[in-house]
């Protein structure tokens, strides 16, 4: 079995500052990764994965994730955020073998706001 | 990218009345589809995994007799909520699982209400 700890529940930062959002995971077998976005009253957006290869992935929008499999993390950065990157961020891990169909773990969300 | 139907959007029904919640897959076929439900200012639960001509799993503690799911075909799974109460209420969410990507593509969601 997976578990996925996003220890920020809420992170507020000023328009254009950076910001990180946390993400650890546990898990016995080789995992997929990754991180969803979802705007208020509006199902999950991904946000960007990683199954294998670089382990720095990025998204079309400014966000990256680096895969730390010593530290079993999987932190999400943007340099410089905007207003409407506010939301709740997800992280979810699944097995990477297929095990359990694929079912996704997820934390338990993070807010992010950012502030004018 | 993909993209999961969700109909209907949101219902309000009275308690003891049973409202059925589609799931599609518009543009990819799905084997296996998940549903979630997600209370205010939370994370998702998994409520079952669906998976195409096969009885549903459900999770730990989810009554299969109330919530009732068929995934008739690769891009339709249905979840009925059998005889709801106001505790049911709630955000659902479903997503289906593509074997190209390795992602989940997530609908968008049908809030319930329940008098």
């Amino acid at each position: 079995a997976q578990s996925v700890t996003q220890l920020d529940s809420q992170v507020p930062v000023f328009e254009e500052a950076p910001v990180e959002l946390r993400c650890n995971y546990s898990s016995s077998v080789s995992v997929y990764l990754f991180w969803y976005v979802q705007y208020p009253n509006q199902g999950l957006q991904l946000l960007l994965k990683y199954l294998s290869g670089s382990t720095l992935v990025e998204s079309i929008n400014g966000f990256e994730a680096e895969f730390n499999k010593s530290q079993t993390s999987f932190h999400l950065r943007k340099p410089s955020v905007h207003i409407s990157d506010t939301a709740e961020y997800f992280c979810a891990v699944s097995e990477a073998s297929g095990g359990s169909n694929y079912k996704l773990t997820f934390g338990k969300g993070t807010l992010l706001t950012v502030n004018p | 990218g993909a993209v999961v139907s969700q109909h209907p959007s949101w219902v309000i029904c009275k308690s003891g009345t049973s409202v059925k919640i589609e799931c599609r897959s518009l543009d990819f076929q799905a084997t296996t589809m998940f549903w979630y439900r997600q209370f205010p200012k939370q994370s998702l639960m998994l409520m079952a995994t669906s998976n195409e001509g096969s009885k549903a799993t459900y999770e730990q503690g989810v009554e299969k007799d109330k919530f009732l799911i068929n995934h008739a075909s690769l891009t339709l799974s249905t979840l009925t909520v059998t005889s709801a109460h106001p505790e049911d209420s709630s955000f659902y969410i479903c997503s289906a699982h593509s074997g190209y990507t390795y992602e989940q593509y997530f609908g968008p969601g049908t809030r319930l209400t329940v008098t």
